[in-house]
């Protein structure tokens, strides 16, 4: 069974550009959730999606965006790049993504964005 | 606020010992938590999880323990191995009823051969 696909690898891009990042979750599941790494914020939640709808949100800018398709694939974008989001992306995909549905989270090996 | 936290930066063990890396949480309505091991370069890999009806649960070499009086949790990883050196993170996935999860700072785990 493949595990969460996330494309690119590795990206470097030039501040003011924007950027699109790709995941395949694993199949079958349907809940799909994006995070950002730092060393200084370590793992931050960006937003979720569960059935191509945004279902939670976490504190970041309006820059940051996504959607989600209706085979599950999910993609996330960032606009008007600035050097502060350099990071390493995470997406995770879950069955049903809830607690009370007992399923666990599985990450993608992340998509290193570098910002010049 | 939410937030959930990792006593020490850093636990450094001999190869061969049993390893604890603990926990605290700060959201006393948080009822499903994760351990991740994050390697070098790859993603958060998943060790194990534990819900707030249960105190313990066991899995290959590694136990969780909580305790929801003092809002901790514990991760114990029996006869250590070079392999187990990583990052290791708590998570918890609070009352919201989504797949958001809340991410402690980690603990870094060397293991000494």
């Amino acid at each position: 069974k493949a595990g969460v696909t996330q494309t690119p690898r590795y990206l470097i891009k030039t501040r003011g550009q924007q950027v699109t990042l790709s995941c395949s979750p694993i199949s079958g599941h349907r809940s799909v959730s994006w995070y950002q790494q730092t060393p200084g914020q370590g793992l931050q939640f960006l937003f979720e999606y569960f059935s191509e709808t945004q279902r939670n949100k976490g504190n970041f800018p309006g820059r940051f965006s996504g959607r989600q398709f209706s085979n599950s694939r999910s993609e996330m974008n960032v606009s008007t790049l600035e050097l502060g989001d350099s990071a390493l992306y995470l997406c995770a995909s879950s069955f049903t993504g809830t607690a009370r549905m007992n399923t666990e989270a599985f990450f993608g090996q992340g998509t290193r964005l570098t910002v010049v | 606020g939410e937030s959930v936290g990792l006593h020490l930066p850093t636990l450094s063990v001999q190869e061969g010992d049993n390893s604890i890396i603990n926990c605290a949480y700060s959201n006393s309505a948080s009822d499903y938590f994760i351990w991740y091991k994050q390697e070098s370069g790859k993603g958060p890999q998943f060790i194990i999880d534990i819900r707030s009806n249960m105190d313990k649960r066991q899995g290959q070499r590694v136990t969780v323990l909580l305790n929801k009086t003092v809002k901790h949790l514990s991760l114990q990883i029996a006869a250590t191995q070079p392999g187990d050196s990583a990052v290791y993170f708590c998570a918890e996935n609070g009352s919201s009823n989504t797949g958001k999860l809340i991410f402690g700072q980690g603990t870094t785990l060397q293991v000494k051969p």
